[in-house]
Formats: C-alpha cells, structure tokens, sequence
C-alpha cells in the first residue's frame, strides 16, 4: 500500500512565526487530505487537495501530485495551532481507503 | 448538521466483557467508515461501508471484532471478548463519497479503556 511520510516530527513555534509541514507519498493518489488533531483529541478537516493550492486563511496547501508531495503552510501561528497534523492520501485503487502518516505534533508558544 | 456522533465518549470495561461504540453519520453521507487510534499504530482503518454494505474489513484486527450498519443513520462496532490492548481511541467518520466530494468527516471518538 501506500507510503506516507511527513516531516518534521516536531515543531516549536513562537507565536505569529509561520511554517511549512511536508508530506511524501509513495504512489500516485486521487486524494489527500489535511486534518489537525486539537488537544481534546478531535479531528478537524483543514483541506481536500488531491492537487493544486487551497486556502483557509491563515492556512493553505499545495500538492503536486505529479511529485508525489503536499505542503500545508500556517502563517502567523497562533497557540490554538498547537497539535498534530496528519497528511491523509488515498491511492487510485479505487477504493475510500485513506491512509495516515505519522503526523506533525506542532507546540505553539505564547 | 450535528456531524458525525458517536457514544459513548468515554467507556472503561474489564478484560473479557463485551463493548459496544455506536455512530451516526451525517445525513446523506454514503461511506461510513471505522477507524481507531493508539500511540504504537497512529491512525488505522478497520473498516468501511458504503450503502450500509461492508466493503473493505481488512483492517478489522481479529475476529473479536465486528462491525454492522442496520442502516444509513446507525453503525456499530462491537468487541467480544475484550482485551486490554484493544484500549485506543476508536473513530468514526462519514463522507459523501462523490467524486470531488470525498472528505471524510470525523466524529468526536470513543476512548476505550480495557483493564
């Protein structure tokens, strides 16, 4: 199946600093999704871009798909952004199955 | 719309006893889907269906599992017996399942603890 790696691990901002989280993918997908993981353990939808740029205010991601890579940028962090993001593609099997990599755990200081 | 719901929130069980999680989707949403959360595997898929019907149980961990949906507003997911490694964090979410309309939406999740 699919191989999902995303880096870095772990990030330390200081607030109103910006940042890029990367996610590599080893097969061609038909979908990928952006979810952060708050505190409270809720996962929220930030982006459905199996390719191109999309942006939500402070956030925006790219994919290429074509390089097998998507990007999620947050700029001027704000301690609300604390948590882990978790890239989600979907092969072109066919089938609904997205899977997960190991998230980014991302600490927003004041 | 509510999003996807699920119950309990939080349940802790002996080892051996049955344990139930119950979702319901959001209206008009065609895939449901099963996942759950540890430390050691992160994220993983259990199970999902479409139109009620199971499609994909390959990540369903053992036979102790099971999963239904008697229909499109009610799912279930049942362990029995349980076992203390089955204590995660179990999630369910819901998507249209159109093309371009694929985002899956999570429920708030169940934390099971097996003692």
């Amino acid at each position: 199946g699919i191989q999902v790696e995303q880096s870095p691990p772990d990030l330390i901002l200081q607030e109103g600093a910006n940042s890029t989280l990367r996610c590599n993918f080893s097969d061609s997908v038909n979908n990928l999704q952006w979810f952060h993981q708050n505190p409270w353990g809720q996962l929220i939808n930030l982006f459905y871009i199996p390719s191109g740029t999309k942006q939500n205010g402070r956030l925006s991601a790219t994919t290429v798909a074509t390089e097998r890579y998507s990007l999620l940028y947050i700029s001027s962090s704000q301690t609300t952004d604390s948590g882990v993001y978790f890239c989600a593609p979907r092969g072109n099997t066919g089938f609904q199955k997205l899977v997960f990599g190991t998230g980014t755990r991302l600490l927003v200081s004041p | 719309d509510a999003g996807v719901i699920q119950s309990p929130r939080h349940e802790v069980t002996e080892m051996g006893q049955e344990v139930t999680l119950r979702c319901k989707p959001i209206s008009g949403h065609d895939y449901l889907f099963w996942y759950r959360q540890t430390m050691m595997r992160g994220l993983e898929l259990l199970i999902y269906f479409n139109n009620n019907v199971p499609i994909d149980d390959s990540g369903m961990p053992e036979d102790r599992f099971s999963a239904k949906m008697p229909n499109a507003s009610f799912s279930t997911l049942k362990i029995q017996p349980s076992e203390p490694r089955d204590s995660a964090v179990y999630f369910c979410a819901s998507s249209p399942g159109l093309a371009g309309q694929e985002t899956q939406y999570f429920g708030p999740g169940t934390r099971l603890l097996v003692l």
